[in-house]
């Protein structure tokens, strides 16, 4: 079965500080890579998603994610945080042939202080 | 639009008690799903529904039942509740077959005694 590795639990930093967060997933396949976002008390919404093309993809509110499809991996950057990035970021993963169903990471608190 | 709506926001259950939990989009998706969140789990899919008339066990199914009632609803059912259930419940939709961004609802959190 296919998993989805993020490499970190809990993140703290401070406000204009650089955030990368890592994803790594099994499949050796095609895949629809995303990240979700969940702040506090809401529900998730998607921050970006790579189905093909320019493997460098960005998102809302400053962010992206690169592709890296020899290292299986789709990390999440921001050059400058601000507070309000404080919230729970998840990757997730569809096999390319399992038609909708999405494989979450275990999350990623992150933290971001004034 | 109201997107995906779930019932109850809250709701606390004793061991052994039943519940249904509602899902409804008005998104025109075809796509139906049901997840928990623990913490350090991230969501883990319970079941889905492809389209209308269809339902299928995803990860964690055990304990659980899923009714397709049309294709704005999306119902899901725990019969006997147990501790281990005890969860934040996220239902989502999706639309066309090479669009899999996911629209999730408020989640649902259950506490069972």
């Amino acid at each position: 079965a296919q998993s989805v590795s993020q490499h970190n639990h809990h993140v703290i930093l401070s406000e204009a500080a650089s955030l990368e967060l890592g994803c790594n997933y099994s499949y050796g396949g095609t895949v629809n890579l995303f990240w979700y976002v969940q702040y506090p008390g809401q529900h998730l919404q998607l921050l970006l998603k790579y189905f093909s093309g320019d493997p460098l993809v960005k998102g809302i509110k400053g962010f992206e994610a690169e592709f890296i499809k020899s290292k299986f991996s789709f990390n999440l950057r921001k050059p400058s945080v601000q507070w309000s990035d404080t919230a729970e970021y998840f990757c997730a993963v569809n096999e390319g042939d399992s038609w909708g169903k999405l494989q979450f990471g275990a999350g990623t608190q992150v933290v971001v202080t004034p | 639009n109201a997107g995906v709506t779930q019932t109850p926001k809250f709701q606390v259950l004793k061991t052994g008690q039943s519940m249904t939990l509602q899902c409804a989009q008005d998104m025109n998706h075809n796509s139906m799903y049901w997840y928990r969140q623990d913490p350090g789990m991230g969501l883990r899919l319970i079941y889905y529904s492809a389209s209308e008339g269809t339902t299928d066990k995803g990860e964690v199914p055990n304990g659980y039942n899923v009714s397709r009632l049309n294709k704005r609803e999306f119902s899901l059912r725990l019969e006997s509740a147990a501790p281990s259930q005890t969860s934040v419940y996220f239902c989502a939709s999706n639309g066309l077959a090479g669009d899999n961004e996911q629209f999730f609802g408020p989640g649902t959190r259950l506490t069972v005694l």
